[in-house]
């Protein structure tokens, strides 16, 4: 099926470790997203990306690092988790231009509890 | 910077009932406004959008929502609600499309709507 694809879907980390979530969409759209999601915060945006090749940080960038080799996958990197990454975290892309006819299609999520 | 609203954390309705969640915006320029549903551990499914044209817009399950420039709002609604409409309910603003920051969406904290039996 079409959409938008985060793996894993649960993690559990201890505090310094790293991992990487991943995230893959099969709609050709070029631009990509990751959000978190906090209780009474809505989502955050952390890093997006408007093509292969180009990344640019948003609201809540710090611990976290993204690339875009591909227009395919858009993974999440944590480099030393820490407590406060404990979130549900958020994968979504949308196409450029007049394309975008419903905002943004989102994975399913990715729930990481750092300990 | 952009920014979203949600002033109700959240809103009880009897089913049948009608329902109004609220939303109220800052961007400049003119807004792309969105609604998204969420139900519990699920991803966020979009409702409905307004980019331009009339004020009143439709959207899927039945909901609609009224934009209003002057009062910056744009409030969710629907006529009779159901138990199953009970999820929670974000509200989100991306800026006119001419630079790529300005496509990103800024989310409000989302209003949890419950519907009574």
């Amino acid at each position: 099926n079409a959409g938008v694809t985060q793996t894993p879907k649960f993690q559990v980390l201890k505090t310094g470790q790293s991992m990487t979530l991943q995230c893959a969409q099969d709609m050709n759209h070029e631009y990509m997203s990751w959000y978190r999601q906090d209780p009474g915060m809505g989502l955050r945006l952390i890093h997006y990306s408007v093509g292969a090749g180009i990344t640019d940080q948003g609201e809540v960038p710090n611990g976290y690092n993204v690339s875009r080799s591909t227009t395919e996958d858009f993974p999440l990197r944590l480099l030393s988790a820490a407590p406060s990454q404990t979130s549900v975290y958020f994968c979504a892309s949308t196409p450029a231009g007049g394309r975008a006819v419903n905002g943004y299609t989102f994975g399913s999520g990715t729930r990481l509890t750092v300990v | 910077a952009q920014s979203v609203a949600q002033p109700e954390d959240q809103v009880n309705v009897a089913e049948g009932n009608p329902l109004t969640v609220k939303c109220t915006y800052s961007v400049s320029g003119n807004p792309y406004l969105f609604w998204y549903v969420q139900y519990p551990n699920r991803g966020l499914q979009f409702l409905l959008k307004y980019i331009t044209g009339d004020n009143l817009v439709k959207g899927s399950y039945g909901f609609e929502a009224e934009f209003n420039k002057s009062q910056t709002s744009f409030h969710l609604k629907k006529p009779s609600a159901l138990v199953s409409d009970s999820a929670l309910y974000f509200c989100a603003v991306r800026g006119p499309v001419r630079s790529g920051s300005a496509r990103q969406l800024t989310f409000g904290s989302g209003t949890q709507l419950t519907v009574l039996p």
